[in-house]
């Protein structure tokens, strides 16, 4: 759960494509795990949440899908609209305080 | 409902003066949480409180940061004798009921000390 560099990973996809976005957890014993968007200027956004005794749930176009045994989450956007175009962040449950990721940028290409 | 709203939306300041951010919960709330975050990162916890009371300050940097909620409700972070450093977003997420819970942000405050 530490923070990392300034250099944000960046996703572009195609109008009307799917995305995926990925992230790692730290902590095994994480029972609950958020997705967030955050829109330039804006606090991040509540997206689909999972718990740990489901591996898939599934939100208006969006799916969230837990891999516990390597500590990996995914977002799947489907047919990504240029209003997905953010910033997402996954968080884990750490206890009384959520540990985010280090974000992805999402760019929703024309 | 009114989400989470934060006061003031932007704050300048000098190095060495004292600020104060506001954070208005949802109403009903009990867990009120305060986060940093910086250009390009994911927010990083400060303190958590529940109810009145601070259930966990890990978080704070150091002793120039301090937050309180004295009725339970609106919380306000406390930054002395700012440092250029201390510029940053500050967020803060209320839930319903603490731990496990979904954690909704508000909009954040700018913090830029010159």
């Amino acid at each position: 759960g530490e923070s990392v560099g300034l250099h944000l990973p960046t996703l572009s996809v195609q109008e009307g494509d799917n995305s995926i976005i990925n992230c790692a957890y730290s902590n095994s014993a994480s029972d609950y795990f958020i997705w967030y968007k955050q829109e330039s200027g804006k606090g991040p956004q509540f997206i689909i949440d999972i718990r740990s005794n489901m591996d898939k749930r599934q939100g208006q176009r969006v799916t969230v899908l837990l891999n516990k045994t390597v500590k990996h989450l995914s977002l799947q956007i489907a047919a990504t609209q240029p209003g997905d175009s953010a910033v997402y962040f996954c968080a884990e449950d750490y206890g009384q305080n959520f540990v985010f990721g280090p974000g992805t940028r999402l760019s929703v290409l024309p | 409902g009114a989400g989470v709203s934060q006061t003031p939306s932007n704050k300048v300041t000098e190095k060495g003066k004292y600020v104060e951010l506001r954070c208005d919960p949802i109403s009903g709330h009990t867990a009120l949480y305060w986060y940093r975050q910086s250009l390009g990162q994911g927010p990083e916890f400060l303190i958590y409180f529940q109810g009145t009371g601070a259930a966990d300050d890990s978080g704070l940097p150091n002793d120039r940061f301090f937050a309180v909620r004295p009725e339970g409700s609106v919380s306000t972070l406390k930054i002395q004798r700012t440092e250029r450093g201390d510029s940053a977003v500050y967020l803060c997420a209320t839930s319903l009921d603490g731990q496990g819970d979904t954690q909704y942000f508000g909009p954040g405050t700018r913090l830029t000390v010159l």
